[in-house]
């Protein structure tokens, strides 16, 4: 299929560590979305990209979480010094160009576990 | 910041009945609401949504209906069927393109055969 494609499905990891989350989105999209789900909750928005540039960051909860995109379609999420609470579900979404009318569509999620 | 509350967070019904999710929102400058189905293991999916200068939009079984007075939108579903059991999320968005999504907490909905 052509959906948004997040590896690793899952990832365990110490705390302290430094772990890539990566997403590729449907091919041609130019906008590109992560979002973070912890259990029983809704998705919380983390940062939203328009092309390689990020278009809004706000949602990113400090300086150990960081994510590129540098040509436009494949993004990664970088998160250093792990902590037990930062295990959750990252979520990646992609849409044609982030215009009113045009869906985006998510991945199945990558689920981090930091322990 | 926006904040999007969303009630019932668990909800039961028998199949063939009709379900109702209610949201509230708190910024009265969003003006894009969509509603997404969450299956087990799987990533949010868009059933509908609507835009603030709507009041009501439907798509076959479900409806989705929007009073920004009072700033709050519900999601209808009509002659439920065991395949619509799944976890339910409102959003609410400044932007309305949907780039930047506030999440409600989630509604488990259960049809029983």
């Amino acid at each position: 299929g052509a959906g948004v494609s997040q590896t690793p499905s899952n990832k365990v990891t110490e705390k302290g560590k430094y772990v890539e989350l990566r997403c590729d989105p449907i091919s041609g999209h130019t906008a590109l979305y992560w979002y973070r789900q912890s259990l029983g909750q809704g998705p919380e928005f983390l940062i939203y990209f328009q092309g390689t540039g990020a278009a809004d960051d706000s949602g990113l909860p400090n300086d150990r979480f960081f994510a590129v995109r540098p040509e436009g379609s494949v993004s990664t999420l970088k998160i250093q010094r792990t902590e037990r609470g930062d295990s959750a579900v990252y979520l990646c979404a992609s849409s044609v160009n982030g215009a009113a009318s045009t869906e985006a569509f998510f991945g199945q999620g990558t689920r981090l576990t930091v322990v | 910041g926006e904040n999007v509350e969303q009630h019932p967070s668990t909800l039961s019904v028998q199949e063939g009945d009709s379900a109702v999710i209610k949201c509230t929102y708190s910024d009265s400058a969003s003006n894009y609401f969509p509603w997404y189905k969450q299956e087990l293991g799987k990533g949010p999916q868009l059933i509908i949504d609507i835009r603030s200068n709507v009041g009501e939009k439907k798509d076959q079984r479900i409806a989705v209906t929007l009073n920004k007075t009072a700033k709050h939108f519900s999601l209808h579903i009509t002659e439920t069927q065991p395949e619509d059991s799944a976890v339910y999320f409102c959003a609410a968005s400044l932007d309305n393109a949907g780039n930047m999504l506030t999440f409600g907490g989630g509604t488990r909905l259960m049809v029983k055969p």
